[in-house]
Formats: C-alpha cells, sequence, structure tokens
C-alpha cells in the first residue's frame, strides 16, 4: 500500500544538540517532497521541498533534508537545535500522477534546556 | 496580505447540527483544499477544488459538502454533524498555476467539538 511513515512520534533533543526527523515513503517512482512544521494552535508551515535534482535541499529556520531514492527516505536534519523548533513536523508526498498531498502522521519535537 | 484565513477558529455542536466553515485566500490561487488534522493521523484530505467552479472528494469525504463560492472562497459545509468529525480543519491553497506540486499555504484552522 502507498504511505508516507514518520516512524518517531516524539523526540526530545537537547538545545543546541543535533536533530534527525525521519520519514519514509512507499510510491512507485519518486514522488514530490516536503516537510511542514506546526507550532501549537497554528498553521502548517513550508519548510522545504524537493522535486528534482541536488539532493540535498536546504530550507528555512536553517533545517535541510536529503532524498535518498535507494532508501526512499527524505529526512530532516538541523545542526543545532534552538528551542523556538519546538513543534510538530510533517513529512507529505505528491505521488507522480496524482493531485493531492499525503501527509505522514507528525513527530513532535520538544526541547530541553 | 492575510494568506489564508478560516472562520470560525472554534466551534462547539450537538450531534445533528449544521454548520459552515469558511476559508478564503487573498494569493490568487487557483486550488484550495480542505484538510482535517486528528492525532496520530496526520492531515487527511476532505475536499479540494483544482479551479473555481470544480470539486472533487479526497480521501475522507463522507459527511461533509464543499462549495467553491468564487474563486477566493472554499467553503466546508456540515449537514448533521456527528462526534467522529470532532477534529481541527484547515483549510489550505496553492499557486496560481494550480498543480499539485505547488506548495500548500494553510490557514490557522478550526477546531470543532460535537458533543
Amino acid at each position: 500500500a502507498q504511505s508516507v511513515t514518520q516512524p518517531d512520534i516524539h523526540i526530545t533533543v537537547s538545545e543546541g544538540a543535533s536533530l534527525e526527523l525521519r520519514c519514509n515513503y512507499s510510491y512507485g517512482a519518486t514522488p514530490y517532497l516536503f516537510w511542514y512544521v506546526q507550532s501549537p494552535g497554528q498553521g502548517l508551515q513550508l519548510l522545504l521541498k524537493y522535486f528534482s535534482g541536488d539532493t540535498l535541499v536546504q530550507g528555512i529556520k536553517g533545517f535541510e533534508a536529503e532524498f535518498k531514492r535507494s532508501q526512499s527516505s527524505f529526512n530532516l536534519r538541523k545542526p543545532s537545535v534552538h528551542w523556538s523548533d519546538a513543534a510538530e513536523y510533517f513529512c507529505a508526498v505528491v505521488p507522480l500522477g496524482f493531485n493531492k498531498f499525503y501527509f505522514g502522521s507528525g513527530t513532535k519535537l520538544n526541547v530541553k534546556p | 496580505n492575510a494568506g489564508v484565513t478560516q472562520t470560525p477558529k472554534f466551534q462547539v455542536l450537538k450531534t445533528g447540527q449544521s454548520m459552515t466553515l469558511q476559508c478564503a485566500q487573498d494569493m490568487n490561487h487557483n486550488s484550495m483544499y480542505w484538510y482535517r488534522q486528528d492525532p496520530g493521523m496526520g492531515l487527511r484530505l476532505i475536499y479540494y477544488s483544482a479551479s473555481e467552479g470544480t470539486t472533487d472528494k479526497g480521501e475522507v469525504p463522507n459527511g461533509y459538502n464543499v462549495s467553491r463560492l468564487n474563486k477566493r472562497e472554499f467553503s466546508l459545509r456540515l449537514e448533521s454533524a456527528a462526534p467522529s468529525q470532532t477534529s481541527v480543519y484547515f483549510c489550505a491553497s496553492s499557486a496560481p498555476s494550480g498543480g499539485s506540486t505547488d506548495t500548500q499555504y494553510f490557514g490557522p484552522g478550526t477546531r470543532l467539538t460535537v458533543l
């Protein structure tokens, strides 16, 4: 079945530590890939997106993501987390030939002082 | 430029009541979407409108209807609310070309409780 998987429901990191959030997808061809962030009580904001080309994508707020075709993954990373990064993060895909976004179930990030 | 706006922000309904959630965007986007967000399930597409005058079902359309009133506005109606429709509802819109690969811009959400 086609799906988007974010295996970590909750992650806690210390401020200043590095971060990696995982996203895997299972679609026949490489879909279009997105990461969104949702702060409490807010809508979703786009962090970055991958359509084609360079597999390392830079986004806003110091985030980056790497597309790995062999692993069907699009993991989000940040070298040094700030307390303001505490939020919920969603991976989303648009399969080729489809007309809709499919979202993962989200990863909640807590940041310890 | 307000982006995507939604009203109301909060709503409590009794089972069987009806209501309409309003959404408007001022970015001249062709495509608009309604999602619901439930804990542990991410966002699921209810309905979308690729362009003014067209609407299509998403993953979870049962119990909902939509109206694309004009290019700016896309409303979601619950004719007879059920407790299973307790959720946070998000409206989104995408860029002028209307393609599915375009970035979606989200409103702040409507938190609906059905008792």
